[in-house]
C-alpha cells in the first residue's frame, strides 16, 4: 500500500517549452503533496506544499508563475515547468501525505522521481 | 534555525560492519524524525523514524538513538550489506510530521566486500 506514482519518468524537452509532471497517490488520498527538486548529489529541496482544492504554498526563492502547481484531486497534483530553460534540467520529486491515517505521525510516501533535461 | 546537519557526506565501510551517520538540529520545537534511503535514479523511502520521547528506536538492522539534550540523532546500520549501499538523508519536521520535512544533506554510503 501508501504507493505514489509519477509521470512520465523522465522527459526531453527544448528550451522555452513547457512540460508537465503528474504525481499521484495510487491506493490512497491524499490531502497533502509536495513537490522537490533535487540536483546531483545533492538533497532535496522543498518546492511548494500543495493542498487539494487550494492554491500551492511555495517556498521562499521558488518562482510561482514558472513552477505551476495544481492539486485538482485528492489522487492527483501536476507540476508544470513553463518556458524551460537548461537551469531547469533536475530531478523532480512528489511526496504524499494519506488523508486518513489517523494519528501521529504524518508519514510522507514519495514518487520515483522524474528527471528533466532541458536542450 | 530549520536547518538539519549531516555527517559524514560519505562513509565507506566493509560488509559485516556497523554504519553510523549523525544528525544535529537547531529547532527545539522538531518533533518528527525521520530517515530516508534514496538509490540513484529513485526517490527517497522511509526506512525508520523516532518521536523524541524515546531515546532509541530499533527496527531490524536499522537503528535511531536520539539525544533531545544534545539535539543530535544517528542511525546505526548493524551487520552492514552491500544492498545497504545508497544515499541515505536524515529530516525533521514539525506537529510529528505533519508540516513539511527539513533534509539533511545526505550520506553516501558504500558497503564493501
Amino acid at each position: 500500500g501508501a504507493v505514489v506514482s509519477q509521470h512520465p519518468s523522465w522527459v526531453i524537452c527544448k528550451s522555452g517549452t513547457s512540460v508537465k509532471i503528474e504525481c499521484r497517490s495510487l491506493d490512497f488520498q491524499a490531502t497533502t503533496m509536495f513537490w522537490y527538486r533535487q540536483f546531483p548529489k545533492q538533497s532535496l529541496m522543498l518546492m511548494a506544499t500543495s493542498n487539494e482544492g487550494s492554491k500551492a504554498t511555495y517556498e521562499q526563492g521558488v518562482e510561482k508563475d514558472k513552477f505551476l502547481i495544481n492539486h485538482a484531486s485528492l489522487t492527483l497534483s501536476t507540476l508544470t515547468v513553463t518556458s524551460a530553460h537548461p537551469e531547469d534540467s533536475s530531478f523532480y520529486i512528489c511526496s504524499a501525505r494519506d488523508r486518513f491515517m489517523g494519528g501521529s505521525p504524518y508519514e510522507q510516501y514519495f514518487g520515483p522521481g522524474t528527471r528533466l533535461t532541458v536542450t | 534555525q530549520q536547518q538539519v546537519k549531516q555527517s559524514p557526506q560519505s562513509l565507506i565501510v566493509q560488509k559485516g560492519g556497523i554504519s553510523i551517520i549523525n544528525c544535529a538540529y537547531e529547532n527545539t520545537a522538531f518533533d518528527y524524525f525521520p530517515w530516508y534511503q534514496q538509490f540513484p535514479g529513485k526517490g527517497p523511502a522511509l526506512l525508520i523514524a523516532i518521536r523524541p520521547d524515546v531515546s532509541e528506536k530499533k527496527e531490524g538492522r536499522f537503528t535511531i538513538s536520539f539525544n533531545k539534550s544534545a539535539k543530535q540523532f544517528s542511525l546505526h546500520i548493524m551487520d552492514s550489506q552491500p544492498g545497504d549501499s545508497a544515499t541515505y538523508f536524515c529530516a525533521a519536521s514539525l506537529n510529528f510530521g505533519n508540516e513539511k520535512l527539513t533534509f539533511g544533506t545526505g550520506t553516501r554510503l558504500t558497503i564493501i566486500p
